[in-house]
């Protein structure tokens, strides 16, 4: 039971490349969370899925898009790169709306 | 809207003395409350939450909180801090009617913990 891992851990890229974040959950959750960690600002939510098949926005969306074709995979994409996404972005998934939110250990975006 | 404020960004204790980390939050509903904890390079692990009930949360590794409704605090303590509390807490809300756990996070407090 690994829980909920992210691909890749660490990746550089140069403004205008595009990428996908890959987050997966083995625990048959239904809903999942994608954040952005910014220093001196929290964590902040940027989109989340109430189950396969559905997104939504959060908090700070643009620049970002995902997709949730199985169950326990949830991407975040990004089609144009720029600097102000420098970020570490963390995934977490729970069963239910009382449960805990189980995240994974973060990528850690450089945009150059 | 939901909003939580973390008073004091940096904490710093000496072995064995009382951690303290303050988090006062903002609800126009009845609030669910949560504190998590993020060591370096690593995603966050949840310590305690406060759904309803009893207000006096306890947690793991010795830390517990204590729901205050009139102060609109959640404040993490715990009697005697160890050198593995090093870390960066996070204090959140989400509100009881949104459908799903939209979580609010407080900018973090980073305990220091000196010998």
């Amino acid at each position: 039971n690994a829980g909920v891992t992210q691909t890749p851990k660490f990746r550089v890229l140069k403004t205008g490349q595009s990428m996908t974040l890959l987050c997966a959950q083995d625990m048959n959750h239904e809903y999942m969370y994608w954040y952005r960690q910014d220093p001196g600002m929290g964590l902040r939510l940027i989109h989340y899925s109430v189950g396969e098949g559905t997104t939504a926005k959060g908090e700070v969306p643009d620049g970002y898009n995902v997709s949730r074709l199985k169950k326990q995979n949830f991407l975040l994409g990004l089609e144009s790169a720029a600097p102000s996404q420098t970020s570490v972005y963390f995934c977490a998934s729970n069963q239910g709306f009382q449960e805990t939110q189980y995240f994974g250990p973060g990528t850690r975006l450089l945009v150059l | 809207a939901q909003s939580v404020t973390q008073l004091g960004s940096h904490v710093s204790v000496s072995e064995g003395a009382l951690v303290l980390l303050r988090c006062n939050y903002s609800s126009s509903v009845p609030p669910y409350l949560f504190w998590y904890v993020q060591y370096p390079n690593q995603g966050l692990q949840l310590l305690l939450k406060y759904t309803t009930g009893a207000t006096l949360v306890k947690g793991i590794n010795g830390f517990e909180a204590e729901f205050k409704k009139s102060e609109t605090s959640f404040h993490l303590t715990k009697p005697s801090a160890h050198m593995s509390d090093a870390a960066e807490y996070f204090c959140a809300v989400s509100a009881v009617n949104t459908g799903f756990q939209k979580l609010v996070f407080g900018t973090g407090t980073r305990l220091l913990v000196s010998p």
